[in-house]
């Protein structure tokens, strides 16, 4: 059962225009959502997170928006650029989570073409 | 700061063979991770720690154990590798409601 979904395993996009990554969940108990940004031989950093009592988060070129009545979330990136080229995942907590764990999505690989 | 370590970096066995990966941390965080990362499956976790001395099961633990003897390792041991547990392995550390800060991954190949 796979409760945080990334439907989508690769995106292209153009230097300077919008990147839109998405993200479904199905634990209603989720309330707290985070981006992690993978690079090759590297370990995932954390890029940006929300909680279930907002909509929108935003850092920058960053921005993270939830719809919690369709369990969706998505980002934003723009513009984009070519070190923006990476694995994004996804991931999901529950207050009622022992430990803080996080339920990790399957990846979306972007890729930024100058 | 170092952050999170890992070691080893690669390491390839033969089913059957056992090893330990160790996983450091400099933060003084309380809470600490083990992951695999199989294509297109994400990360799953494996075992956690929330505190030392303290271990749980997470998502996928079969075939492996762990100890949290001090606060900042996290042992994460094969006791007879197979070839199903070829994987990229993540260690993560976190103070409690935070983000978690991942280490650089172990690749581990079993023949």
């Amino acid at each position: 059962d796979q409760q945080v979904k990334q439907n989508s395993p690769s995106l292209s996009v153009q230097e300077g225009r919008i990147s839109i990554l998405n993200c479904d969940y199905t634990n209603s108990m989720f309330d707290y959502f985070l981006w992690y940004k993978k690079y090759p031989a590297e370990g995932p950093t954390f890029l940006i997170s929300i909680s279930s009592i907002k909509d929108k988060n935003e850092d920058g070129r960053f921005t993270v928006f939830l719809n919690k009545s369709a369990k969706h979330l998505s980002l934003h990136i723009v513009p984009s650029q070519p070190g923006d080229s990476a694995v994004y995942f996804c991931a999901a907590s529950g207050a009622e989570t022992s430990g803080s764990r996080l339920t990790f999505g399957e990846g979306t690989q972007l890729t930024v073409n100058p | 700061n170092a952050g999170v370590t890992q070691t080893p970096k690669f390491r390839v066995l033969k089913t059957g063979q056992s090893m330990t990966l160790l996983c450091a941390q400099d933060m003084n965080h309380e809470y600490m991770y083990w992951y695999r990362q199989d294509p297109g499956m994400g990360l799953r976790l494996i075992h956690y720690s929330v505190g030392e001395g303290t271990t749980a099961k997470g998502e996928v633990p079969d075939g492996y154990n762990v100890s949290r003897l001090k606060k900042q390792n996290f042992l994460l041991g094969l006791e007879s590798a197979a070839p199903s547990q070829t994987s990229v392995y993540f260690c993560a550390s976190s103070d409690p409601g935070q983000c978690q800060f991942f280490g650089p991954g172990t690749r581990l190949t079993v023949l």
